[in-house]
């Protein structure tokens, strides 16, 4: 069965970092591609990133580009989002997700529970 | 790309069927032939789950109650029967272009 499991939410001030981890089991984790995807309160679903099954291609939605960044781990089937220069509009509920496609982007087949960010003063 | 859905919210009988829109900004229609639009639920309280993936293609486990269509621009959710376990938001999104991006969402409530 696959398991993505989040952990790092917490609440921050504005201009704050925070680390993101997601540890992945049930599935060869270094075969696919893995997303970062948040909920944002009264907006929806938004894209933040995704990095490829080797940690060799990496993207970033406009909204967080140069402020975060999205690593992986294979031997500890572990997936990272490092999060800096946080601001409000960055509260959001934050899932880890697997990518079905092994070598590039198609669609979420799973997801883990989320894990919970607020930036506030 | 831009995804646009609608309705912003739909309130249905149970056994009556729904309807969801989702239109884009630009064709999801790769050259390999697969339409790059997903379908997904957030039932309240539930992270997201998979329910049509590549414009028609029932995920493992939805039941058959549901199916997605359409083809370029314009893509459609059908549920035929509604049931009360499928209250909740459903959100499209094209994975054609990165960045990624999803639609509004739509709200399912029952009547």
């Amino acid at each position: 069965e696959v398991q993505l499991v989040e952990s790092g939410g917490l609440v921050v001030q504005p201009g704050g970092s925070l680390r993101l981890s997601c540890v992945a089991s049930g599935f060869s984790f270094d075969n696919y591609t893995m997303h970062w995807v948040r909920l944002i309160p009264g907006q929806g679903l938004e894209w933040v990133s995704l990095i490829s099954w080797n940690g060799g291609h990496t993207h970033y939605a406009d909204s967080v580009r140069g402020r975060f960044t999205i690593s992986r781990d294979n031997n500890k089937n572990s997936l990272h989002l490092q999060m800096d220069s946080l601001r409000t509009e960055d509260t959001a509920l934050y899932y880890c997700t697997k990518d079905a496609s092994r070598g590039a982007v198609a669609y979420f087949d799973h997801w883990g529970q989320g894990t919970q960010v607020t930036v506030s003063s | 790309i831009v995804m646009t859905q609608s309705p912003l919210s739909l309130s249905v009988t149970p056994g009556e069927p729904a309807s969801i829109s989702c239109r884009s900004s630009q064709s999801l229609l790769d050259t390999n032939g697969y339409n790059y639009l997903n379908w997904y639920l957030q039932k309240p309280g539930q992270s997201p789950q998979l329910l049509i993936y590549l414009g028609s293609n029932r995920a493992p486990g939805v039941p058959d109650r549901f199916s997605g269509s359409g083809s370029g621009t314009d893509f459609t959710l059908k549920i035929s029967r509604v049931e009360a376990e499928d209250v909740g938001v459903y959100y499209c999104m094209q994975a054609l272009q990165i960045a990624l991006t999803f639609g509004g969402g739509t709200k399912v409530e029952i009547k």
